[in-house]
């Protein structure tokens, strides 16, 4: 069973500061994913990587298979970027999801 | 940008009551999800669907659920007899083909209330 944990829990920024969202996992993955979800409920894809790094605007990605372990990044922040964080894991045919960063980013 | 939809947004039902959650995937895409988000608690995987049967089911789908792909376009999750506990927010997603190596494209969500 692959177990996600994310931290933190909870970040509260100020607009422009960098931010760092950590997820590390339990086994081995194919694929690890970020995801936002907005305070209606929808969620929506960030990344989807299984090696290295990615760039999308300003944000960031890394993933060290090794450790078991990513990153997500996010640069010049502000409030528009608060939202919940979710890193998760594919496993075998499904998503396992860890339980979310809580991001408020104050301006 | 084509968007996976679900229909209804919210739904309230009666505790003992079926119910039935649609969800229109991504035209192209092969791979379907159901998961689920109890108030507070992480997205949980219920079952993926391809090729018109089941591929992988989680231990909280027990015969109370059931997928199905009644007509190519839709694909929809049905509750047979609604328990309190299956209050939550339930996302479809689609991909184009496994989740190794695809992303997955959620929809808005369905929020189910059993009352």
């Amino acid at each position: 069973k692959n177990e996600v944990e994310q931290s933190p829990q909870n970040l509260t920024a100020q607009e422009g500061e960098f931010i760092t969202i950590n997820c590390s996992y339990s086994v081995g993955i194919s694929a690890l994913h970020w995801l936002q979800q907005h305070p209606g409920g929808g969620i929506v894809s960030l990344f989807m990587l299984s090696s290295g790094k990615k760039k999308h605007g300003r944000l960031i990605a890394t993933i060290n298979i090794q450790e078991k372990h990513s990153s997500l990044h996010i640069t010049a922040s502000h409030p528009r970027d608060s939202a919940v964080y979710i890193c998760a894991v594919t496993y075998g045919n499904k998503l396992v999801f860890g339980a979310g960063t809580i991001l408020r980013v104050k301006s | 940008e084509p968007e996976v939809t679900q229909t209804p947004s919210h739904q309230v039902t009666q505790m003992g009551q079926e119910v039935i959650l649609r969800c229109v995937p991504i035209s192209n895409h092969l791979y379907f999800y159901w998961y689920r988000q109890i108030l507070g608690q992480k997205v949980e995987f219920l079952v993926s669907f391809y090729n018109n049967e089941i591929s992988e089911k989680s231990e909280i789908f027990d015969d109370q659920f059931s997928v199905e792909r009644p007509d190519g376009s839709n694909f929809t999750l049905k509750i047979r007899s609604t328990k309190l506990e299956d209050s939550a927010m339930y996302f479809c997603a689609s991909s184009e083909g496994t989740t190794s190596y695809n992303e997955q494209f959620f929809g808005p969500g369905t929020r189910l209330t059993v009352l």
